[in-house]
Parts: C-alpha cells; structure tokens; sequence
C-alpha cells in the first residue's frame, strides 16, 4: 500500500523568511500525482500545489513551490516569503494514476512568528 | 455556488446512537468521499463514491454506511456509534474519477461520542 510520510512535526518560521516542509512517499507506481493541502485554524482544506509524476518540471504557486525528486521519491515544499496567513497545518497527499483514493500524510504544523 | 456543505457542524451523540452526516455539493461532481481526522493521523478515507449508485470502502470503513441515491448528495451513517469515532470528518468532492483532479472539502463535522 502506499504510504505517505511527513517527517516534521512541527515547524516554524520568522514573517518574510524561507520555509520547507518535508514529504516522503512509497509507490511502486509510475503514473501519480501529488499534492499539499493547507488547513487554517478555520478547518478548511485548501489546496495549495499539485504535481503530476509525469513533469519533470517543479510547480509553482505564487509565493509556494516544490521540489520533486522522483528518484527519491520525495515532495518538499518551500514557502517563500512567509505570511502570517500561512500558519496552518500542511498535508502532503498522495494519488496513484488510475485510482480513486488519496492517501494522506499526518501533517506539519506550521508557525510564523511576527 | 455553496461549494461542498456538510450538516451538522458540530454533535455530541452517546455510545449505541445512530446519527447521518449530510454532505451536499452543487457542482455536480461525480466524485465524492468521506474522511475522517484524528490527531496526530492525517485524514483517512472512509467511503468514496465514483457515481450515484455507486459507492466503495476506503481505509477505514468499519462502523459507517453510506449510499448515493443523487448526484448531489452523499450522507454518512453510523448506525451505532461508538467513542472511537469521536473525530472531525469531511466530506470532499471533485469533478470526476481522473486522479489528477482537484478535491474540494467540505467544512468538516466535529462528532463527539460519548
């Protein structure tokens, strides 16, 4: 079964600053897709990035990129910037082509001190 | 467009209660499925359904029914619930079946049991 891991707890960053969170998954699966959802104290779930296994080239949001590694299987992403608006719980996500089912990490808390 | 809602946002039910969780979206999404959040565990699936009359187990489906009569809704049904599924749940739905599409959540429901 595919597994999603998220290795950081917890994190924190200064307001303007730089930040990355961590995700490692296991497939055996070529065909996939990736994301990461953010979760404000409001408990919406929002998606913030998606990318597709098959894309060699990293996606990009705004102020919110990744950086995919295939190989390693490995999705972090980096927050430029940060806002306090982006205090929340992040969650890597997981979807093999072909199915119906996203698989979750356990989350990454994060914090912007003012 | 409301999005996905979910009713009720909050419920304290007692052990051996039966209750439903509605979920409703107006998108028509021909996807829809049910999480569950727990602390420290990420959001696990419970149902999914890829079409009315058509639905599926996911992760963790012991202890909850549901059925898609509709297009638009997708209700979850603890027929007898116990402390164990005191947790936030979210409904989420998307435009299709295609792994690559975006899911949209719900608020949540916070249940309580007792």
């Amino acid at each position: 079964a595919q597994t999603v891991t998220q290795s950081q707890p917890e994190m924190s960053v200064q307001e303007a600053e730089t930040v990355t969170l961590s995700c490692t998954y296991d497939t055996s699966e070529s065909d996939y897709y990736l994301f990461w959802y953010k979760q404000p104290p409001s408990r919406q779930m929002i998606l913030v990035i998606r990318q597709e296994a098959y894309k060699q080239q990293n996606a990009t949001e705004n102020r919110f990129s990744v950086n995919f590694q295939k190989a390693a299987k490995s999705f972090s992403l980096k927050i430029s910037d940060s806002q306090l608006g982006d205090a929340a719980m992040y969650f890597c996500a997981y979807i093999g082509g072909g199915s119906e089912k996203l698989v979750f990490g356990k989350g990454t808390k994060l914090t912007v001190n003012p | 467009n409301a999005g996905v809602t979910q009713t009720p946002k909050f419920q304290v039910l007692k052990t051996g209660q039966s209750m439903t969780l509605q979920c409703a979206q107006d998108m028509n999404h021909e996807y829809m499925s049910w999480y569950r959040q727990d602390p420290g565990m990420g959001l696990r699936l419970i149902h999914y359904s890829v079409g009315a009359g058509i639905t599926d187990q996911g992760e963790v489906p012991n202890g909850y029914n549901v059925s898609r009569s509709t297009t638009e809704d997708f209700p979850l049904r603890l027929l007898s619930a116990a402390p164990s599924q005191t947790s936030v749940y979210f409904c989420a739905s998307s435009y299709s079946r295609q792994s690559y599409n975006e899911q949209f959540f719900g608020p949540g429901t916070r249940l309580t049991v007792l």
